[in-house]
């Protein structure tokens, strides 16, 4: 079963506009990562959040987690045509192993 | 380094037929996954294997699915016999200690039963 649930399922902008991702999940989790996947490509790692953790920042990428809500946001900043992919946000509850969501597919257009 | 190698990349397979797909984890890593992608179910766990050992097959779909892990730099999943609702993308991904850390994907294995 899906522990984190990504929105907006799809999202269009257009460069140089700002993507926001979020996810929320259900039970409590010792981190949360999120993943970037491209078309008919694996899943690439972009950023891990413990749980003891509010913000974190990678290059144009800003993560926050608030564990009181349960819910975390994915910030792309500048955002390039070569972001175009489908963005997975996963949780760790303690049991090694990661639940990913359904995920959110950005377009970014020229 | 290579990255998790995943074979064969694609598969067409007629239904009945067994399928075995395989994975090199990386080198070092002691945490490996088996993951299956479909566009109705999402990212599933099927299978986590820690120190070559299956930790969780809860995963496992049914008795048609098998996992090995023979040892630390190869890992196996079998289909038999296969069916057309297993087409779907199948990925192995590796870690250092779990969930708790980066988890690398393979490019994976697309899967087609007819």
């Amino acid at each position: 079963s899906q522990q984190g649930e990504e929105d907006p399922q799809a999202l269009s902008i257009q460069e140089g506009e700002n993507a926001t991702m979020n996810c929320s999940y259900k039970t409590s989790i010792n981190n949360l990562q999120w993943y970037r996947q491209n078309s008919g490509r694996g899943l690439v790692h972009l950023i891990l959040i413990r749980s003891n953790e509010r913000e974190k920042h990678s290059g144009r990428l800003r993560v926050t987690l608030d564990t009181s809500k349960k819910s975390s946001s994915l910030l792309i900043t500048a955002s390039r045509a070569a972001d175009t992919a489908s963005y997975f946000c996963a949780t760790d509850a303690g049991y090694s192993t990661l639940t990913f969501g359904k995920g959110t597919m950005l377009l970014v257009s020229p | 380094d290579a990255g998790v190698i995943q074979s064969p990349r694609h598969e067409v397979t007629e239904m009945g037929q067994e399928v075995t797909l395989r994975c090199k984890p990386i080198s070092g890593h002691n945490s490996l996954f088996w993951y299956r992608q479909t566009m109705m179910r999402g990212l599933e766990l099927l299978i986590y294997f820690n120190n070559n050992v299956p930790i969780d097959d809860s995963g496992m779909p049914e008795d048609r699915f098998s996992a090995k892990m023979p040892n630390a730099s190869f890992s196996t999943l079998k289909i038999q016999p296969s069916e057309p609702r297993d087409s779907a993308v199948y990925f192995c991904a590796s870690s250092l200690g779990g969930a708790g850390n980066t988890i690398y994907f393979g490019e994976g294995s697309w899967l087609t039963v007819v």
